[in-house]
């Protein structure tokens, strides 16, 4: 059974911090890795779609790295601001499949 | 306006009964699919349709059938509702099928069975 796990489940960052969390996946049968943003209320909107080994992805403040040999994928969120948060989801995709990971919360404190 | 939209937004409905969430797209994108959202889980798959006549089984086809006879509508039925079918659901569509293809959603419906 294929899994992604996200770490850590929930995140109280200050204001102004940086923070990141992570992405695991399996390192077999790769094909990408998604990162979508989801604010309460609303419906998940893609941030990245990572397909090589060694991507490096940047919108803004929020950026993103890419392992597909040991299965794994931080993002990276500096500066924090409240419309940070959110949570965050992680997506791998083989060929035939996309599987979600959990997501990690973000909260972030003024 | 251009988008993915689902109906209803909210639904109640009784355990046994017949219920049908919409979803409609203007992209014209081949993949649409159904996910269901519950608390402690990520996003599974209910159902996938890769162009009008052709849908499979994601991970969770169990008491849902969908059907795709225009590429801009993708609706899901629960044909006997029960309570574990209680969820989130979400449409979403995509230009190609899993790998590298971002995925949009559309807003969510939100389904409660008693």
């Amino acid at each position: 059974i294929l899994n992604v796990e996200q770490s850590p489940q929930s995140l109280h960052v200050q204001e102004g911090d940086s923070t990141n969390f992570t992405c695991s996946f399996p390192s077999s049968n790769f094909y990408a890795l998604h990162w979508y943003r989801w604010e309460t209320a609303k419906s998940p909107e893609a941030l990245f779609v990572m397909t090589l080994n060694g991507d490096e992805k940047k919108k803004g403040r929020i950026s993103a790295t890419l392992n597909t040999k040991e299965g794994y994928s931080y993002l990276y969120i500096k500066g924090s601001q409240p419309e940070d948060s959110a949570t965050y989801l992680c997506a791998f995709g083989s060929n035939y499949q996309l599987i979600w990971g959990a997501g990690t919360k973000l909260i972030i404190k003024p | 306006d251009a988008g993915i939209t689902q109906s209803p937004r909210y639904k109640i409905t009784e355990t046994g009964r017949q219920v049908t969430l919409m979803c409609h797209q203007t992209w014209s994108h081949s993949y649409m699919f159904w996910y269901r959202q519950d608390l402690g889980h990520g996003l599974r798959l209910i159902y996938y349709s890769a162009a009008a006549d052709i849908t499979d089984k994601g991970e969770v086809p169990d008491g849902y059938v969908v059907s795709r006879s225009k590429t801009e509508n993708f609706p899901l039925t629960l044909e006997s509702a029960t309570r574990s079918q209680t969820s989130v659901y979400f449409c979403a569509s995509s230009e190609g099928r899993f790998g590298s293809y971002e995925q949009y959603f559309g807003p969510g419906t939100r389904l409660t069975v008693t």
